[in-house]
């Protein structure tokens, strides 16, 4: 089944504490991004890859980092977790950044940082 | 700045009525609109889309129009269905290659639609 996995699926967490948000994705797609949703504010972009080894920021990148050794993985990392960084966090991928080309969303991870 | 606007946070209707969700973008650059539906721990999917080179497309139930003159879509969802029943977000793209915006989708606050049997 083609799809796009994330764990964990929640996570509460205290400030300052690393944390790592992994992405899987088994459909072979070259893009992948990071989306968090706020409420009032819909989901915005952090960072994006566009290929193993290329990837760039989004919209709101302050405080993540991203990694892109496999094509089929893009995990989100959080160095030092703030509290406003408590949000829902969507992984998404599709064959082409085009947007013709449909992106497949993940189920999200809540998370919460005390 | 929110590019993408769906100033209507919740929506009621009943079945078999039309639903009608609106969206208004800032960014004239944009070229490509989408519409993807949320449930409940889920992430979203994929709706219908439409390129600015149309004012109109169709699927099914489900039919969307863009007004670039007003910077305006809309969705349309007739019959309403209770299965409906979702959060529904418009987002804005580019479809010409290039630049660091290529392939981000830059997304409204959502609408809650809910179909009453």
């Amino acid at each position: 089944e083609a799809q796009v996995t994330q764990n964990p699926r929640y996570l509460i967490t205290v400030t300052g504490k690393k944390l790592t948000v992994t992405c899987s994705q088994n459909m072979n797609h070259e893009y992948m991004s990071w989306y968090r949703q706020d409420p009032g504010l819909g989901l915005r972009q952090i960072y994006y890859s566009m290929n193993v080894e290329v990837t760039d920021k989004g919209d709101v990148p302050e405080g993540y980092k991203v990694s892109r050794k496999e094509k089929r993985n893009f995990p989100l990392i959080l160095e030092s977790p703030s509290p406003n960084q408590t949000s829902l966090y969507f992984c998404a991928s599709s064959l082409s950044p085009a947007p013709y080309y449909e992106q497949y969303f993940g189920p999200g991870t809540r998370l919460t940082v005390t | 700045d929110q590019q993408v606007k769906q100033n209507s946070p919740s929506l009621s209707v009943q079945e078999g009525r039309i639903s009608i969700l609106n969206c208004d973008y800032t960014n004239s650059m944009f070229d490509y609109f989408l519409w993807y539906k949320k449930y409940p721990a889920e992430g979203p999917t994929f709706l219908i889309s439409i390129s600015s080179i149309k004012d109109k497309n169709e699927d099914g139930r489900f039919t969307v129009f863009l007004n670039k003159s007003a910077k305006h879509l809309s969705l349309h969802i007739v019959p309403s269905q209770p299965g409906d029943s979702a959060v529904y977000f418009c987002a804005a793209s580019f479809e010409r290659a290039g630049g660091t915006s290529y392939g981000k989708l830059t997304f409204g606050q959502g609408t809650i639609l809910t179909v009453h049997p």
